[in-house]
């Protein structure tokens, strides 16, 4: 079975600076996607990125990117510029590169970030 | 971009009595769709996966005739808590997965307070 491992519950960052969030996981297959995705306080699930586990370049979209490294099943999400609204839950997800119900994200248990003006 | 809509957001329903979630993709066909419990300040735990025209497919520990989950079109899903009890409370999200870009998309969610 998949699992994703977040073992850090909270971190915090100066407003301006830049985290790392850390994420394992573990499978046995070759294919499959990486995901963070941002939960703010209205519960709402937004994508911030996403991995295909093909691809070796690392994915970023504007202030995010991430760090993936499929040897060591590591994918790390930096944040530069940290703004307040960054504030939020993280999770990291993995999901099999299959259709249906194979298609389920795992989720890792989150960790909470706090911005400090 | 596409767009899943939860209902309600917010519901109170007293003990024993059973309430329904409808999960709708408004602009794209989701064949497939998923159900998620959150409980504070922890992860998502899938409950299910729902697939159109058939039976749902349940998660270990999660009880079958307690939360009754239907997707009898392409556009929506609705679960159903039967007999609600005040531990039914929580945060429930359902996620839709478009397959033409192979993107799962996520509701806004719904509050149930069972009182």
């Amino acid at each position: 079975a998949q699992t994703v491992t977040q073992s850090q519950p909270e971190m915090s960052v100066q407003e301006a600076e830049t985290v790392t969030l850390s994420c394992t996981y573990d499978t046995s297959e070759s294919d499959y996607y990486l995901f963070w995705y941002k939960q703010p306080p209205s519960r709402q699930m937004i994508l911030v990125i996403r991995q295909e586990a093909y691809k070796q370049q690392n994915a970023t979209e504007n202030r995010f990117s991430v760090n993936f490294q499929k040897a060591a099943k590591s994918f790390s999400l930096k944040i530069s510029d940290s703004q307040l609204g960054d504030a939020a839950m993280y999770f990291c997800a993995y999901r099999r590169d299959r259709g249906g119900a194979n298609s389920k994200l795992t989720f890792g248990k989150g960790i909470t970030l706090s911005v400090r003006p | 971009g596409a767009v899943v809509s939860q209902h309600p957001s917010r519901v109170i329903c007293k003990s024993g009595t059973s309430v329904k979630i409808e999960c709708r993709s408004l602009d794209f066909q989701a064949t497939t769709m998923f159900w998620y419990r959150q409980f504070p300040k922890q992860s998502l735990m899938l409950m299910a996966t729902s697939n159109e025209g058939s039976k749902a497919t349940y998660e270990q520990g999660v009880e079958k005739d307690k939360f009754l989950i239907n997707h009898a079109s392409l556009t929506l899903s609705t679960l159903t808590v039967t007999s609600a009890h005040p531990e039914d409370s929580s945060f429930y999200i359902c996620s839709a997965q478009d397959r033409g870009p192979n993107t799962i998309y996520f509701g806004e969610g719904s509050w149930l307070t069972v009182v």
